[in-house]
């Protein structure tokens, strides 16, 4: 199957500083790829969809100017969590759609970022 | 709009039992219905998908799941559970393959040696 590349896997940080995180569709084309947010014992909550060439789409309640997402090629698409705070620690996963089979509405995800802020 | 409701946020089994995990959804549309796996500190992992066609579908390390518009549900099992199916599964919905994904709240699975 199609295969998405998540860096970095475990990331510590200081309150106050920026973090990236990356997400990459290794085998195949995504013109969309989606940002996910989980919290310790709970489902995957949607925090924006993010498409080639253009603005990302975010979920309610989500900050825009908190959350950055750039989506630059067909194959990368990257969170940047900005002046991070203890509250933003979670786990972040990414996740694409493969083009071709695109109406599947298969997701192929990433294997997650685990973000703690100091 | 649409939504997923997964039935026990904990479910055991002992080895070798049966597994059943439940799954009702809510659609507008016709529905694409997915169950993942999740390992723990790990992403996501297609285990089967219904889009059309046959009601009854098969998904990878012997699951299965069954489709059932009436009863609005698809329920994931397998016959006989092993130690290595302890993990979390999520149910989720799709109103076609364009549309977003909606995930249920998840079920973990424990396997009792």
């Amino acid at each position: 199957g199609a295969v998405v590349s998540q860096h970095p896997s475990w990331v510590i940080c200081k309150s106050g500083t920026s973090v990236k995180i990356e997400c990459r569709s290794l085998d195949f084309q995504a013109t969309t790829m989606f940002w996910y947010r989980q919290f310790p014992k709970q489902s995957l909550m949607l925090m924006a969809t993010s498409n080639e060439g253009s603005k990302a789409t975010y979920e309610q309640g989500v900050e825009k100017d908190k959350f950055l997402i750039n989506h630059a090629s067909l194959t990368l698409s990257t969170l940047t969590v900005t002046s991070a705070h203890p509250e933003d620690s979670s786990f972040y996963i990414c996740s694409a759609r493969d083009e071709v089979l695109r109406g599947t509405g298969e997701l192929f995800f990433g294997e997650g970022s685990r973000l703690t802020v100091l | 709009a649409q939504s997923v409701t997964q039935l026990g946020s904990h479910v055991s089994v002992s080895e070798g039992a049966l597994v059943l995990l439940r799954c009702n959804y809510s659609s507008s549309v016709p529905p694409y219905l997915f169950w993942y796996v999740q390992y723990p500190n790990q992403g996501l992992q297609l285990l089967l998908k219904y889009t059309t066609g046959a009601t009854l579908v098969k998904g990878i390390n012997g699951f299965e799941a069954e489709f059932k518009k009436s009863e609005t549900s698809f329920h994931l099992t397998k016959p006989s559970a092993h130690m290595s199916d302890a993990a979390e599964y999520f149910c989720a919905v799709s109103g076609s393959g364009y549309q977003k994904v909606t995930f249920g709240t998840g079920t973990k699975l424990q396997v009792i040696p």
